[in-house]
């Protein structure tokens, strides 16, 4: 069964500096991987999907990587905002079916 | 873009009494949805996967006759929790694929 970890489970950095969110994974026979964003009491916003056969996706200020043989994954935000205060999810394709198996998520809070 | 939406925003409810929730996609046509529960602090997991005009597949540990599905149209997904419980409370979200994922705002539930 697919499982999916991220770390750190929370974050708290100062505004203007550049983070790194990770995401691990343990089948690394997927097709795709997709970074969510998810604002208290609210559904899900799509940032980033990357192809298997990609390494990166990049949109503004947001570029996620992703390493199948190691089954990894990261987002990296640049020059982040407190607008960007969220909570990010990765979330991988089931085998064989299109639904998601979802990570625990990152709580990251951009201090002004 | 692809819109998903759902109905309603928020809903409270006695224990015992059954609610309904919908799901639409409002501008294409969504042979699959899907219903994930998110409890507090807690990721998303897969409830179940509507099919258009067929029964819907339970994931396990998910009570079919309390969380009943309904997918008559291929633009609205029902999700009925009947008889519900305080433990049900929750935040309901569906997604939609076209094929790729769009996921609604999410229903939070509470009942007292």
């Amino acid at each position: 069964k697919q499982e999916v970890t991220q770390i750190p489970a929370a974050l708290s950095v100062p505004e203007g500096e550049n983070l790194v969110l990770n995401c691990s994974f343990t089948d690394s026979a997927i097709y795709n991987l997709q970074w969510f964003r998810q604002d208290p009491g609210k559904g899900l916003t799509s940032l980033l999907l990357i192809q298997s056969s990609q390494r990166e996706q990049t949109s503004g200020r947001l570029n996620a990587s992703l390493d199948k043989s190691s089954g990894r994954s990261t987002l990296y935000i640049a020059a982040s905002q407190p607008g960007d205060s969220a909570t990010y999810l990765c979330a991988v394709p089931k085998t064989g079916a299109n639904n998601l198996f979802f990570g625990t998520g990152t709580r990251l809070t951009v201090i002004p | 873009g692809a819109v998903v939406s759902q109905h309603p925003s928020w809903v409270i409810c006695k224990s015992g009494t059954s609610v309904k929730i919908e799901c639409r996609s409002l501008d294409f046509q969504a042979t699959t949805m899907f219903w994930y529960r998110q409890f507090p602090k807690q990721s998303l997991m897969l409830m179940a996967t509507s099919n258009e005009g067929s029964k819907a597949t339970y994931e396990q540990g998910v009570e079919k006759d309390k969380f009943l599905i309904n997918h008559a149209s291929l633009t609205l997904s029902t999700l009925t929790v009947t008889s519900a419980h305080p433990e049900d409370s929750s935040f309901y979200i569906c997604s939609a694929t076209d094929p790729e994922q769009y996921f609604g705002p999410g229903t939070r539930l509470t009942v007292t």
